[in-house]
């Protein structure tokens, strides 16, 4: 079975910019979280979705924000970029709402300059 | 606000020596509690603890959950040079929202 893929890896973006991150879970997973990683704040909780609708979010501004598909795949986008916003961005998905045993993507790595 | 706070935030050992990691909540609704372990980049999952006092074992990782004191222990017994991650202990409240500690770095040396 695959694992959770993110795309793209690696981005550079420039303040002002946005960008759009995508996430396609394992198949079968109807969940998916997103996670900020920044080695001053640790790893931060922006929001999950599951079956098409946004179920938890973090304490994250209104730049973020996300949405899911009907086949469970997931995209995160960030407005207005700010250089507080490079970070690795983190996938997880799960089966469903034992969000507990989450599968972390690769991550996408994203600098604001 | 919930918080879960994590020590020691690093720590350095030999091969062979046993290790404690420790974390503590604050929580308004707490569901369960989970540890983590992130090397590189994607965390994997070790435990998730919802009853105090029953202990979870996993090779040579256990974990136990105080729920009357808010905290939680990691011991990981006659480490390995592989066992050199960050661990991360979560806590998730009601409505399955997860909260992260900032993490335990251990380094485990040969």
């Amino acid at each position: 079975k695959a694992g959770v893929t993110q795309t793209p890896r690696y981005l550079i973006k420039t303040r002002g910019q946005q960008v759009t991150l995508s996430c396609s879970p394992i198949s079968g997973h109807r969940s998916v979280s997103w996670y900020q990683q920044t080695p001053g704040q640790g790893l931060q909780f922006l929001f999950e979705y599951f079956s098409e609708t946004q179920r938890n979010k973090g304490n994250f501004p209104g730049r973020f924000s996300g949405r899911q598909f009907s086949n469970s795949r997931s995209e995160m986008n960030v407005s207005t970029l700010e250089l507080g916003d490079s970070a690795l961005y983190l996938c997880a998905s799960s089966l469903d709402s034992s969000v507990y045993e989450q599968y972390f993507g690769p991550g996408t790595r994203l600098t604001v300059t | 606000e919930d918080k879960v706070v994590q020590s020691p935030l690093s720590l350095v050992v030999h091969e062979g020596d046993t290790v404690t990691l420790n974390c503590s909540y604050e929580v308004t609704n707490f569901r369960s509690l989970l540890w983590y372990k992130q090397e590189k980049k994607a965390p994997t999952f070790l435990f998730m603890l919802t009853s105090s006092g029953i202990e979870k074992k996993s090779g040579r990782l256990s974990s136990i959950l105080d729920k009357k004191e808010l905290f939680s222990i990691l011991n990981i017994t006659a480490t390995q040079t592989g066992d050199s991650a960050v661990y991360l202990c979560v806590e998730m409240d009601s409505s399955y929202k997860l909260i992260f500690g900032s993490g335990t770095r251990l380094l485990v040396r040969p």
